[in-house]
């Protein structure tokens, strides 16, 4: 069972442009959903996180918006750049003793210059 | 050390071989995790440590993959009889407490051939 479904699969967008990857989840004990950033032949690496106490959350160039009732999450990466080409994953994780994360399918990010 | 380390970086191997695979944690964090990946996936959860003690192995496929982490610190993932369809790149990841964020090493990119 997908507990978290990850669109698009993947996504061109020019230098200068917003890049949006939107995530849904079914797991109402989720408390906690990070967004990852990998590049080839890397491990992930932690980009931004946010709680279901607020909406939205601003890092730089990176906004996670979460919409609670929706069950769905997404990450909007303003001016992308042809070094935020990538592939992402959002994740989430429960609270209790299941403290792993689930994660989406990613989305390979590519911001043509 | 400044990272999360993971030995070996590749590692081939013949179907029906034992292998192992190690992960040097951040000096100082508790949590240990470890996740497969597969080609155009997101990370799938295996096992948490907390400690020298397998909190959680509800991700381990079957009786062949089997870890530990005997000082609390180095773990090592086992697995027995490989099958080619254990290829996959092995991540692991560290934190210094269950809560806190997960920083994960480059992996280990496993191929049974």
């Amino acid at each position: 069972q997908q507990q978290v479904k990850q669109s698009p699969q993947s996504l061109i967008v020019q230098k200068g442009g917003i890049s949006i990857i939107n995530c849904a989840y079914e797991n109402t004990a989720f408390d906690y959903f990070p967004w990852y950033q990998q590049f080839p032949g890397k491990g992930p690496a932690l980009l931004i996180a946010i709680r279901p106490d607020v909406s939205e959350k601003k890092e730089g160039r990176f906004t996670i918006s979460f919409n609670k009732s929706a069950k769905q999450f997404s990450l909007h990466i303003m001016d992308s750049q042809p070094g935020d080409s990538a592939t992402y994953f959002c994740a989430a994780r429960a609270s209790g003793s299941a403290r792993q994360l689930t994660f989406g399918s990613g989305t390979q990010l590519t911001v043509l210059p | 050390g400044a990272g999360v380390s993971q030995t070996p970086s590749n590692k081939v191997t013949e179907k029906g071989k034992y292998v192992e695979l190690r992960c040097d944690p951040i000096s100082g964090h508790t949590a240990l995790y470890w996740y497969r990946q597969s080609l155009g996936q997101g990370p799938e959860f295996l096992i948490y440590f907390q400690g020298t003690g397998a909190a959680d192995d509800s991700g381990l496929p079957n009786d062949r993959f089997f870890a530990v982490r005997p000082e609390g610190s180095v773990s090592t993932l086992k697995i027995q009889r490989t099958e080619r369809g254990d290829s996959a790149v092995y991540l692991c990841a560290s934190s210094p407490g269950t809560g806190s964020e997960a920083f994960f090493g480059q992996g280990t990119r496993l191929t049974v051939v």
